[in-house]
């Protein structure tokens, strides 16, 4: 069945730092890719998306990159801010099996430190 | 645009009795989705609505369900709770079914 894997966190950066957050999945067909991010005491907010291979997604400084050969979809930005604290889930929807459903990878949680 | 509004936005309740959310979707969305999140599983997928019609369902035991309304709005309950469904209630609804998910705030239930 299809599923997504990210990395275990918490990951703790200076304020500045480069930021990469792993993401791979697993899926039949053509998923459609996304990030999505959560603060506290909030629910999810879509952070960037790519619908097919090659795509990048971006948002605020975030960027995502479908990559098909290697079934990934890593979350990087270049200077993380303090604000960025948060907990981060990469997700998919496919919909091979005729609906389309969305997996969650179990999120990582983001601590940037001033 | 309103986003998507869940209430209450807090619940405690004690085991046995049961329990109704409510969700008020993004005007125009017809796609309805209910998902539990707790520290040791994370995001859950309980079931979708679209149309007033589940389309998917996760896998929950038959104490939970859930419906929709001609006005997209949605309601799901928990009947006889158990501790372990202590958690975030998440609601979410999309245009259609391969749009984003557009997330409210949550209902947080403590069953004690």
């Amino acid at each position: 069945g299809n599923s997504v894997t990210q990395m275990e966190g918490p990951v703790t950066l200076s304020e500045e730092a480069f930021l990469t957050i792993n993401c791979t999945y697993t899926a039949t067909g053509y998923p459609s890719l996304f990030w999505y991010v959560q603060y506290p005491g909030e629910g999810l907010q879509l952070l960037l998306k790519a619908t097919k291979a090659d795509d990048k997604g971006s948002n605020k400084g975030f960027e995502a990159t479908y990559r098909k050969e290697t079934t990934s979809f890593h979350l990087e930005k270049g200077s993380v801010q303090v604000s960025d604290s948060a907990v981060y889930f990469c997700a998919l929807s496919d919909g091979t099996s005729g609906t389309y459903k969305y997996i969650f990878g179990t999120g990582t949680r983001l601590k940037v430190l001033a | 645009k309103a986003g998507v509004t869940q209430t209450p936005r807090y619940l405690i309740k004690t085991r046995g009795q049961q329990v109704t959310l409510s969700c008020s979707p993004i005007s125009g969305h017809r796609s309805v989705s209910w998902y539990q999140q707790t520290p040791g599983q994370g995001l859950q997928f309980l079931f979708e609505y679209f149309s007033e019609t589940q389309r998917n369902k996760g896998n929950f035991p038959g104490r939970f369900s859930g419906r929709q309304f001609s006005n997209s709005r949605s309601e799901m309950n928990v009947s006889t709770l158990e501790l372990g469904d202590s958690a975030l209630y998440l609601c979410a609804s999309s245009l259609d079914s391969n749009s984003p998910l557009h997330f409210g705030n949550g209902t947080r239930l403590t069953v004690t």
